[in-house]
């Protein structure tokens, strides 16, 4: 399987401070997704780095793909209190079998 | 939630009844996807949809079907329920750039 693993599983940080989330994966990927959860509600698609980038930025956010170790993190700053939610990876096949599998999350809580 | 609604959003039911959740959109998107959602597990993929009538199996299809005879719904049934498949279930939609948009997900407990 080429099932995302998200490490950790929960994490605590002051508001303020940043917060990374990393991901590890078994096979050769086309792209690797981040998603955010609120409590109760679907997921939200924050960014895709593809195969052949190392580093993407969208607002406060930054992710980097290493594929030769085949992980990537997640990084966040300066959080904040809207930031608590959960933190999926989510990974492409190279062979683009039409699917992408999630990894099972890093909980994230934003203390005040 | 994208112009993506699933229905209904929360359901009880008995073991052995069939269910039926729908999921239906307003985007015209190609794709579509079910994943059920457990503690522990994450989110795992039921079934999916390359086109009208046009579906394929995922990480965890046994014992459930699904059908799609118009580009905007898409739905999955559990012939006969059971108690392993209390979940809360997503429906996602994608372009096939593989970005995915989510619906707001169905609560299924079944008795």
């Amino acid at each position: 399987s080429q099932q995302g693993e998200e490490d950790p599983q929960a994490l605590s940080i002051q508001e303020g401070e940043n917060a990374t989330m990393n991901c590890s994966y078994k096979t050769s990927i086309n792209n690797l997704q981040w998603y955010r959860q609120n409590s109760g509600r679907g997921l939200v698609h924050l960014i895709l780095i593809r195969s052949n980038e190392r580093e993407k930025h969208s607002g406060r956010l930054r992710v980097t793909l290493d594929t030769s170790k085949k992980s990537s993190s997640l990084l966040i700053t300066a959080s904040r209190a809207a930031d608590t939610a959960s933190y999926f990876c989510a990974t492409v096949a190279m062979n683009r079998d039409d699917k992408i599998i999630f990894g099972k999350g890093t909980r994230l809580h934003i203390l005040p | 939630d994208a112009g993506i609604t699933q229905s209904p959003r929360h359901k009880v039911t008995e073991t052995g009844t069939p269910v039926t959740l729908r999921c239906h959109q307003t985007e015209n998107h190609r794709y579509m996807y079910w994943y059920r959602q457990d503690p522990g597990h994450g989110l795992r993929l039921i079934h999916y949809s390359y086109g009208v009538k046009d579906t394929d199996k995922g990480e965890v299809s046994d014992g459930y079907s699904v059908s799609r005879s118009k580009t905007e719904d898409f739905l999955l049934t559990l012939e006969s329920a059971t108690s392993s498949q209390t979940s809360v279930y997503f429906c996602a939609i994608s372009t096939g750039e593989d970005t995915q948009y989510f619906g707001p997900g169905t609560r299924l407990t079944v008795l």
